[in-house]
């Protein structure tokens, strides 16, 4: 029972465009949406969140935007860059709940 | 450098065998938690402890078990190893295990059961 689907995995964008990774999700409890980025050989690492009362937050070249009635969420990231290569994690968070439920990760390739 | 550290970086064993896994949480995170992320997939979550104490549970099989020690280090045991539990285990930290902590990764370590 996957809750939360990253349906590509894997995405090509030339530098400088706009990159946008995309999220599902099934359980409507979720109240708290996250994404990480991994490099190799690393750990995933915090990159935006937004609550389940907002429908976007933006932080620098990163925005994600909430569709709580599509159960649906997004990342942009503008400009994109050649450093962002990297797989993106989108992660929920249930109610009162440290568990982060992730998504199968989407690979970023950013071409210089 | 996320400040979590884990041992060791790859693992090799066959099936049948038993192997642990540890986990240094960042200075001053209480609480520790133990992902499993297999081919293709994401992160499971399996474990959360708190203080020492187990907080959550998630998809962690019988043959597993895991521990946070009075240093709050964490090991995760796997016993009668599969092929299938071939994955990356991935432990993280939290100051204090709430739902609105960040969650700091460790590097991870790689298993491989042959």
């Amino acid at each position: 029972d996957q809750q939360v689907k990253q349906n590509s995995p894997s995405l090509s964008v030339q530098e400088g465009r706009i990159s946008i990774l995309n999220c599902d999700y099934t359980n409507s409890m979720f109240d708290y949406f996250l994404w990480y980025k991994k490099y190799p050989a690393e750990g995933p690492t915090f990159l935006i969140s937004i609550s389940s009362i907002k429908d976007k937050n933006e932080d620098g070249r990163f925005t994600v935007f909430l569709n709580k009635s599509a159960k649906h969420l997004s990342l942009h990231i503008v400009p994109s860059q050649p450093g962002d290569s990297a797989v993106y994690f989108c992660a929920a968070r249930g109610f009162r709940t440290g568990k982060l439920i992730f998504g199968q990760g989407t690979t970023l390739q950013v071409k210089p | 450098d996320s400040g979590v550290t884990q041992t060791p970086k790859h693992l090799i064993t066959a099936t049948g065998q038993r192997v642990t896994l540890r986990c240094s949480p960042r200075s001053g995170d209480l609480s520790v938690y133990w992902y499993q992320q297999s081919l293709d997939q994401g992160l499971q979550f399996l474990i959360q402890y708190y203080n020492g104490e187990e907080r959550a549970k998630g998809n962690i099989l019988e043959r597993f078990s895991a521990q946070q020690f009075p240093d709050l280090h964490s090991e995760l045991n796997l016993s009668s190893l599969e092929l299938g539990d071939s994955a990356l285990y991935f432990c993280a930290s939290s100051i204090s295990g709430g739902a609105l902590d960040e969650q700091f990764f460790g590097p991870g370590t790689r298993l491989t059961v042959l």
